[in-house]
């Protein structure tokens, strides 16, 4: 069984940048979440997709956003970068909106 | 809101002893599920251990066990017979009715041999 995965594993850009994350859910699992995690914090929630429409969403503005896929696969795109977007990005995914999250690696993106 | 606090932001302990690390939460809510997860230096959030807040039972994961206390709003992690490979940030978590998990600030444990 695969767990989840994403890429790019390390991102640098420049303030003003667009980037797009990438992140492939667990086998099963049709509920993708993401999750911003500055250096020495706690996670916090972005958004969670399930089944292709958004579920659920933080205290994030509009520059953050995401799609998912029909095979469950999801991105999270973010505009006009900001210097504080520099963070480890997570995505988690689970058999539903309801179950236990399981989280990939992380994409460590950095902001110029 | 939902909030969850860990006040011990280091912790420590020798290898083969017991640990407990502490985590409070603030909920109105009456269904909810409070986790446990470690993040190692290799980034990646790992569960450790789930807690549904219907069950009186405390759970159970071989060396890792939690005392949760509902009505306290308190739930802590004990961990027997530490190992160099428990060292790690761990964070306590909650999810209620949005489904999202809410997290602590984390408490670094360092493994002594």
């Amino acid at each position: 069984e695969t767990g989840v995965t994403q890429s790019p594993t390390h991102l640098i850009k420049t303030r003003g940048q667009q980037v797009t994350l990438r992140c492939s859910s667990q086998s099963g699992h049709n509920t993708v979440s993401w999750y911003q995690q500055a250096l020495g914090q706690g996670p916090q929630f972005i958004f969670q997709y399930y089944r292709e429409e958004e579920n659920g969403r933080g205290n994030f503005p509009p520059r953050f956003s995401g799609l998912q896929f029909p095979n469950y696969s999801s991105e999270l795109n973010v505009n006009a970068l900001e210097l504080d977007d520099s963070a480890l990005y997570l995505c988690a995914s689970s058999l539903s909106s309801a179950e236990t999250q399981y989280f990939g690696p992380g994409t460590r993106l950095l902001v110029l | 809101a939902q909030t969850v606090t860990q006040s011990q932001p280091e912790m420590s302990v020798q290898e083969a002893e017991t640990v407990t690390l502490s985590c409070t939460y603030d909920t109105s809510e009456s269904d909810y599920y409070l986790f446990w997860y470690k993040q190692p230096p290799s980034r990646q959030m790992i569960l450790v251990i789930r807690q549904e807040a219907y069950k009186q039972q405390n759970a159970t994961e071989n060396r890792f066990s939690v005392n949760f206390q509902k009505a306290a709003k308190s739930f802590s992690l004990k961990i027997s017979d530490s190992q160099l490979g428990d060292a790690a940030m761990y964070f306590c978590a909650f999810s209620g009715s949005a489904r999202q998990l809410t997290f602590g600030s984390g408490t670094q444990l360092t493994v002594l041999p």
